[in-house]
Order: C-alpha cells, then sequence, then structure tokens
C-alpha cells in the first residue's frame, strides 16, 4: 500500500538554526515521484521539488537541500540557517507514475516555527 | 504559468445548506482534483476527475459530489452542509509531465 509518513507534527527552533525535516514512504511501484510543498499562513501550496525515482542524487536549492535515499525510503528535507519566513507547514507527497491518474499521496505535514 | 482559480477565499454556511465550491483552471488539462485539508490530517482526496462528465471517489467522498461539464470547470458540491465540513478546500489540476498547481484555497466554515 503506499503511504507517506512525517513523523514529526511540529518542530519549533531558533533563527539561524539547521532543521531537517523528515519523510518516510511506501509504494509498490518501482517508479515515482516525490515532492514537497511549503504552505505558508497565507494558505496557497507552494511548490518546492520533484524528485524522480530513478534519480537518486541530492538536490541543493540556496538554504534548502534534498537527501533522497531509496534504501531507507526516505526524502529528507533541510533548511540551514533558518530565517522566520520559513515558518510554514511542509508537506511530503508521492505520485506513483504507472497511476495514470496522477494521484497524490499525501504526508499528514509537518509544522515548522522559526522563532526569532 | 497555470492558473487555478477558486472562486471564494472564504466562505461561511449555515447547516442544511447546499454549498457549490467552483474551480477553474486555464490550461486545458484534464485531470482535476478536490482535496480536503484539516489540521494533522494532511489532504485527502474527495474527488477528482480525469475527463469532461467523468469522476471518481476519492478517498472521503461521503457528503459530496461533484460536477465537471466543461473541462476548464470542476465543481465541488455539499448537498447538506453539516459541521464537521468545516474545513479547508483545495482544487488542483495536474499536466502530463507531473506538474500539480493548487487553488489558493476555499475556507469553509459551517455554523
Amino acid at each position: 500500500a503506499q503511504k507517506v509518513t512525517q513523523a514529526q507534527t511540529e518542530i519549533s527552533v531558533v533563527e539561524k538554526e539547521d532543521v531537517t525535516l523528515d519523510c518516510v514512504y511506501e509504494t509498490r511501484d518501482t517508479t515515482y515521484y516525490l515532492f514537497w510543498y511549503k504552505q505558508p499562513p497565507s494558505g496557497e501550496l507552494v511548490f518546492l521539488i520533484r524528485r524522480n525515482s530513478f534519480d537518486e542524487q541530492n538536490e541543493i536549492s540556496g538554504r534548502y537541500s534534498w537527501n533522497f535515499q531509496k534504501s531507507t525510503s526516505s526524502f529528507n528535507f533541510t533548511i540551514t540557517a533558518s530565517q522566520v519566513v520559513d515558518s510554514a507547514v511542509y508537506f511530503c507527497a508521492l505520485s506513483e507514475i504507472m497511476d495514470s491518474n496522477y494521484q497524490l499521496i499525501w504526508g499528514a505535514g509537518t509544522k515548522l516555527i522559526i522563532k526569532p | 504559468d497555470v492558473k487555478v482559480t477558486q472562486s471564494s477565499r472564504y466562505l461561511v454556511k449555515r447547516t442544511g445548506e447546499k454549498v457549490f465550491l467552483e474551480c477553474v483552471q486555464d490550461m486545458d488539462h484534464e485531470n482535476m482534483f478536490w482535496y480536503r485539508q484539516d489540521p494533522g490530517l494532511g489532504l485527502r482526496l474527495i474527488y477528482f476527475s480525469y475527463d469532461v462528465k467523468m469522476k471518481e471517489k476519492g478517498d472521503i467522498p461521503e457528503g459530496y459530489s461533484v460536477s465537471r461539464e466543461k473541462k476548464e470547470r470542476f465543481s465541488l458540491i455539499l448537498e447538506s452542509a453539516s459541521t464537521n465540513q468545516t474545513s479547508m478546500y483545495l482544487c488542483a489540476t495536474v499536466g502530463a509531465n507531473y506538474g500539480y498547481t493548487f487553488g489558493s484555497g476555499t475556507r469553509l466554515t459551517v455554523v
């Protein structure tokens, strides 16, 4: 069965600290996409990254980095030198490429609070 | 850029009312989705549609129906609103390259 688990319900850190958000997934397929989305207090979901299951290279975008480990079925997200504007709910999601309906399976989200 | 527009940002309705949530996309995408978002539960799929007049139930369809008469518009209908349907509702569409686009959401309160 497909499932995405974000075990951390809420994380609170002080500005400038590094923080890692965990994401563990389960899927029956060998080909899939993994996503991270950010939802700031305004409510709109903001796309952060999409990763194909064939590409296990880690990715860095500014202060954001993602660690994809197929062996542990994890796709963790790290924010370096966090800022108050990073405060949001972050969602990890999975889409199986064999699913012709393009459905997304979502984690429950991690609320990140960055204190000044 | 793909745009997904949800007609209302905030909505307050009374118990028992019939409620329509509208979603319009401008990219000619075939697949559209309605999600409900509640704290600690993430996004749960209510219904999706892969073509005009085609619809499929998601994980939590009870109490909801949908309509897709035109490709660009996907409506979510609460036949008789109840207080447990107070939630944030998100519409989304997806292109062939797995590029998902979400509307800004409708925060519905049923009193």
